[in-house]
């Protein structure tokens, strides 16, 4: 069965800092990846998705995330965090044969001045 | 285009009453969701439907029920309301059954039972 893993349950950091939220999924053959965000009393947005070709995928507001194959990862990044990035971010993977995502337990990401 | 749009955005129940989450989707998609959020945890399935009249289980069925009359509506039926279904609701559609397409969500409804 798929699973994902989101290590970090909270993570802090500084306004201008760059950013990395760590995922780890468990699937047998190529996964379709997402990172979903919501802001507080929100629903999901998308941010990004891979489905296959470049690793190194660009998604709004500045994000990116990379595959590795190797090591079962699809880390997401931000070079430089605003305030309003302060959200939950949720790591999810698709199974090939249907439309059912399996979501990570998120990760808060908390800005600091 | 309002996109997936949820009623009621927040309620009270008591135990043993009986309730509906309406969820409604202006984007002619085929494939609609509910999930439930449960505090320091990530979505979970809980219903289904690949299109009107076709609804199947998912991760955590029990005590909800759904019905899909329409392609826009998929409403989430709670009998028995339980302590245990204290939750954030969310309703979700997407277009096919193309896996590259995205899931778009609803604002969510926070539902409280005591």
């Amino acid at each position: 069965a798929q699973s994902v893993t989101q290590p970090d349950i909270h993570i802090t950091v500084s306004e201008g800092a760059s950013l990395e939220l760590r995922c780890n999924y468990s699937y047998g053959a190529t996964p379709y990846l997402f990172w979903y965000v919501q802001s507080p009393g929100q629903g999901l947005q998308l941010l990004l998705k891979y489905f296959s070709g470049d690793t190194l995928v660009q998604g709004i507001k500045g994000f990116e995330a990379e595959f590795k194959r190797s090591q079962s990862s699809f880390n997401l990044r931000k070079p430089s965090v605003h305030w309003s990035d302060a959200a939950e971010y949720f790591c999810a993977v698709m199974n090939t044969g249907f439309q059912k995502l399996v979501f990570g337990t998120g990760t808060r990401l908390l800005v600091s001045p | 285009n309002a996109g997936v749009t949820q009623t009621p955005k927040f309620r009270i129940l008591k135990i043993g009453q009986s309730m509906t989450l309406q969820c409604t989707q202006d984007m002619n998609h085929n494939y609609m969701y509910w999930y439930r959020q449960d505090p320091g945890m990530g979505l979970k399935l809980i219903y289904y439907s690949v299109g009107a009249g076709i609804t199947d289980k998912g991760e955590v069925p029990n005590g909800y029920n759904v019905s899909r009359s329409t392609t826009e509506d998929f409403p989430l039926r709670l009998e028995l309301a339980a302590p245990s279904q204290t939750s954030v609701y969310f309703c979700a559609s997407s277009p096919t059954s193309g896996s590259e397409n995205e899931q778009f969500f609803g604002p969510g409804t926070r539902l409280t039972v005591l």
